[in-house]
């Protein structure tokens, strides 16, 4: 079946501007997680969503970046005011709602690809 | 320090090679231990998946953990061209991540495998 989308793979904007990245989870995933990948620096969360939960929004690195999930199923991160700091690779991921002791892998995006001039 | 260190290479082999991959971890809370595949502009895969202690074979694959030593590796036997990419470790306190969500990656060590 059709992996985790993310839309558009790769973004070019200029220094303060507004960007919106897009993820299409998996058909039936509830969890939905943002991470960011920086050259060198690994991947860092960002987001969290679980079903109808309040996000999980500890990493977020700014008050410029915001994400929302509608109808429970696709996501939106956007970042206010570009900064050159914010270029990196935003993956998303999406799993069958997880619980303190179950078992639900996180299954990823190719991402996209954000450069800020 | 940062919670979880690994060695960013680049790691070169010939084709055929044992290849080791190491995380070391700071944060004994850690129970749930994963290796992850990322090729180049690809999003990254799961590869292998343990719990505590101990090892786990998954074909030409092996991950070890070994909590007193805050210390996991992964070993590929027989490597091939087509292993090239770059292998994160990720951890977490829960299952996947769990209900909090989010997993611990180290920075991912770029192979080579040469033909």
């Amino acid at each position: 079946g059709a992996g985790v989308s993310q839309s558009p793979s790769n973004k070019v904007t200029e220094k303060g501007k507004d960007v919106e990245l897009r993820c299409d989870p998996i058909s039936g995933h509830t969890a939905l997680y943002w991470y960011r990948q920086s050259l060198g620096q690994g991947l860092e969360f960002l987001i969290y969503f679980q079903g109808n939960s309040a996000p999980d929004k500890s990493g977020l690195p700014s008050d410029r970046f915001s994400a929302e999930r509608t109808g429970g199923s696709v996501s939106t991160l956007t970042i206010q005011r570009t900064q050159q700091e914010d270029s990196a690779v935003y993956l998303c991921a999406s799993s069958l709602l997880p619980g303190m002791y179950s078992n639900q892998p996180q299954h990823f995006g190719d991402g996209t690809r954000l450069s800020i001039l | 320090q940062k919670e979880v260190e690994q060695d960013p290479g680049p790691l070169s082999v010939p084709e055929g090679a044992i290849v080791s991959l190491n995380c070391t971890y700071s944060n004994s809370a850690f129970q749930y231990f994963m290796w992850y595949r990322q090729y180049s502009r690809k999003g990254p895969e799961l590869l292998m998946y343990t719990y505590s202690s101990g090892n786990k074979e998954d074909g030409r694959f092996t991950a070890q953990v070994d909590k007193s030593s805050k210390y996991i590796s992964l070993f590929i036997r027989d490597s091939q061209p087509s292993d090239s990419a770059t292998y994160l470790c990720a951890m977490s306190r829960h299952p996947y991540g769990g209900s909090q969500g989010n997993l611990i990656f180290g920075k991912g060590t770029k192979l080579s495998v040469k033909p």
